[in-house]
């Protein structure tokens, strides 16, 4: 299967300590996104990355929260000092191109306790 | 920002009835697509639609667009108890170099069987 691979699938972390989300894009994949979602709603933009590069973090709070895709490597999502507000589904999608169709994964339920 | 929102937020239908969600959105776009989520997993993509197309059709799902409108339909026929999930729209948002992906709030479908 070479879709878009995310782990770990669940993650519990506690108050303060730092949450590393994973992902692998679909191979030849080199556009990255990252999403956020609460129970019950839609997916919130949190950052897009092309290979190496950070190309719009606009959804991403500015503290605590960083992405990075490198050029080997998967795309790795960091939460540090997590607070139970993060608590969530994080999704990660890749595309050949930008916003043709988007891969998903099956996403990394972070819970913080 | 939000782009689109989905009408209605859940629906209940009979095995084999028709179900229509519908999308609204705010700002010109290039493409919308549709996708599915099951309870406790990734997104799969439906069906994308351009902007300068009316109608799409991909098995039992049908896509309108009205782009005067700035408003989108899904329609599944002869439904099936499989078709339970939640149903999100999505448009580009593109801006100085980056492009993503705007979700809605999603429609959450029932189906009776």
């Amino acid at each position: 299967n070479a879709g878009v691979m995310q782990n770990p699938r669940h993650l519990v972390r506690r108050r303060g300590q730092e949450a590393r989300l994973r992902c692998s894009p679909v191979k030849g994949h080199s556009h990255v996104y990252w999403y956020r979602q609460l129970p019950e709603e839609g997916l919130k933009f949190m950052v897009y990355l092309q290979k190496e590069n950070i190309i719009d973090e606009s959804g991403m709070p500015k503290e605590r929260f960083s992405a990075e895709f490198p050029k080997e490597g998967p795309s790795i999502l960091r939460i540090q000092q997590v607070v139970r507000g993060d608590s969530a589904a994080y999704f990660c999608a890749s595309s050949g191109v930008p916003i043709t169709e988007a891969f998903f994964g099956q996403g990394t339920r972070l819970t913080v306790v | 920002s939000q782009q689109g929102e989905e009408d209605p937020q859940a629906l209940s239908i009979q095995e084999g009835e028709n179900a229509t969600m519908n999308c609204s959105y705010k700002t010109s776009i290039n493409n919308l697509q549709w996708y599915r989520q099951n309870s406790g997993r990734g997104l799969v993509h439906l069906i994308l639609i351009r902007s300068n197309e009316r109608e799409k059709h991909s098995g039992r799902l049908r896509v309108t667009l009205d782009t005067s409108k700035k408003s989108s339909s899904l329609l599944i026929t002869a439904s099936r108890a499989a078709d339970t999930a939640s149903y999100f729209c999505a448009t580009d948002e593109i801006m100085d170099s980056s492009y993503k992906l705007i979700f809605g709030s999603g429609t959450r479908l029932l189906v009776r069987p």
